[in-house]
């Protein structure tokens, strides 16, 4: 099992710019979920989705921040326009259905991106 | 709501002391708690979990964690601490009702153990 894939592993762009994170989850795991961690405010939830469904982005600082899921293996968190405050590591985590909640989720390496 | 704090930003330790890493958590209902590590440049690694039942929970490393209701802890321990331990410790919490399929995180600790 190849675990969560993550592409880019950094990213340098100039403010301004788009920026695509891709994540691939763990084949058979129905959650995904994307994650920013920086120094200043640690590890914070930013959307997650459940059988392709986004259920919660409530933590999607700002409408310059989207995520899709296309598909079971292949999601994409988009920011566009860039600012440098975006400078962060994004992580992408899967985890299996269950029925209570209780599993671990699956970390991907975590894209570092840097916003000049 | 569910929360979680971690009081400690950083723990030090002399490698074959037994080291703690203390987390406090607040749900409304009943908690899924979890512990997860990452070294340097990399993603979050599951440690362990406590579900239900025993209040002593054994993870990967030779790590363990003790549930405690009364206090709302989960703290992280393990008898003899090896330097390759020293990392960033992260507890999470998940309310079993009304908590969605969303981990809290607390704020993380670094372990450094040290000859």
């Amino acid at each position: 099992d190849a675990g969560v894939i993550q592409s880019p592993r950094h990213e340098v762009t100039e403010m301004g710019q788009e920026v695509t994170l891709r994540c691939k989850p763990i084949s058979g795991h129905d959650y995904l979920f994307w994650y920013r961690q920086t120094m200043m405010r640690g590890l914070e939830l930013l959307i997650y989705f459940n059988n392709n469904v986004p259920i919660d982005d409530s933590g999607m600082p700002e409408d310059r921040f989207s995520a899709k899921m296309p598909n079971a293996s292949f999601s994409t968190l988009k920011i566009q326009p860039s600012e440098p405050r975006d400078s962060a590591v994004y992580f992408c985590a899967s985890s299996p259905r269950t029925g209570i909640g209780n599993n671990e989720q699956f970390f991907g390496p975590g894209t570092r991106l840097t916003v000049l | 709501a569910q929360s979680v704090a971690q009081p400690e930003d950083q723990v030090n330790v002399a490698e074959g002391n037994p080291l703690t890493v203390k987390c406090t958590y607040s749900v409304s209902g009943n908690p899924y708690l979890f512990w997860y590590v990452q070294y340097p440049n990399r993603g979050l690694q599951f440690l362990l979990k406590y579900i239900t039942g025993d209040n002593l929970v054994k993870g990967s490393y030779g790590f363990e964690a003790e549930f405690n209701k009364s206090q709302t802890s989960f703290h992280l321990k393990k008898p003899s601490a090896l330097v390759s331990d020293s990392a960033l410790y992260f507890c999470a919490v998940r309310d079993r009702t009304g908590g969605g399929n969303k981990l809290t995180f607390g704020t993380g600790t670094q372990l450094k153990v040290e000859l």
